[in-house]
């Protein structure tokens, strides 16, 4: 069982918006920085936000994240079909004195 | 910035061991940390463990904890991961990835090995 939670599943038309939920507790969301990868099939991730709320260059502006208390958010704004990918969060966990990671998100553009 | 290349997939008998490499390259004078990330087929990702290019330093996840060891070769700047006792349950995609710092995000990733553990 993952440390983090995701929904297993968003989907959105092209043009839309969503929104993907990462919960997790005071030993790693609560205490650390948030970062999230998009896994386009078959390929390695690639990191979209990191400390919580950074967007690496060459990152498309309509990726942004959030984090308040235990949990962080990953916002997509005008979807595109090329967006069609796995994203997962990660952080680290002073408890487990380790990086976890989220159970992933499969995002669907309809 | 640190390029990684993986060795090759990797096919082993349950019980048997996998040694997997991950060379780094582009990067010659700033220290680094390397993470090892696998993957199950049809599954997410999950951390293994990570240790850093300078002194050696490794942490690894608990679930791995006994049955994993990383470690660096720094003349060639070459890391590798011992994973023991394989199960089918270890058949995965394994990556190596790179991090500026212990708790700073990995944003370098290698291109990952496959290993398949079937009797």
């Amino acid at each position: 069982q993952s440390a983090l939670t995701q929904p297993p599943s968003v989907s959105g038309t092209p043009g839309q918006g969503v929104t993907i939920s990462c919960s997790g507790s005071f030993s790693n969301i609560k205490s650390n920085t948030v970062n999230w990868f998009q896994q386009l099939p078959g390929t390695a991730p690639k990191v979209l936000i990191y400390k919580s709320n950074q967007r690496p260059s060459g990152v498309s502006d309509r990726f942004s994240g959030s984090k308040s208390g235990t949990s962080a958010s990953l916002a997509i704004s005008g979807l595109q079909s090329d967006d069609e990918a796995d994203y997962y969060c990660a952080t680290w966990d002073d408890n487990r004195k380790g990086w976890v990671f989220g159970g992933g998100t499969k995002l669907t553009v309809l | 910035q640190v390029q990684l290349a993986q060795s090759g997939a990797e096919v082993k008998k349950p019980g048997a061991s996998v040694k997997l490499s991950c060379k780094a390259s582009g990067n010659s004078f700033t220290t680094f940390h390397v993470h090892w990330v696998r993957q199950a087929p049809g599954h997410g990702l999950e951390w293994m463990g990570l240790i850093d290019s300078t002194y050696g330093r490794t942490a690894y996840a608990q679930e791995f904890q006994g049955r994993v060891t990383m470690t660096r070769e720094t003349s060639t700047n070459t890391f590798h991961m011992d994973l023991s006792s394989l199960t089918s349950e270890d058949t995965a995609i394994y990556y190596c990835a790179a991090s500026s710092g212990w708790y700073a995000v990995f944003d370098r990733w290698g291109q990952g090995t496959l290993v398949t553990v079937s009797s």
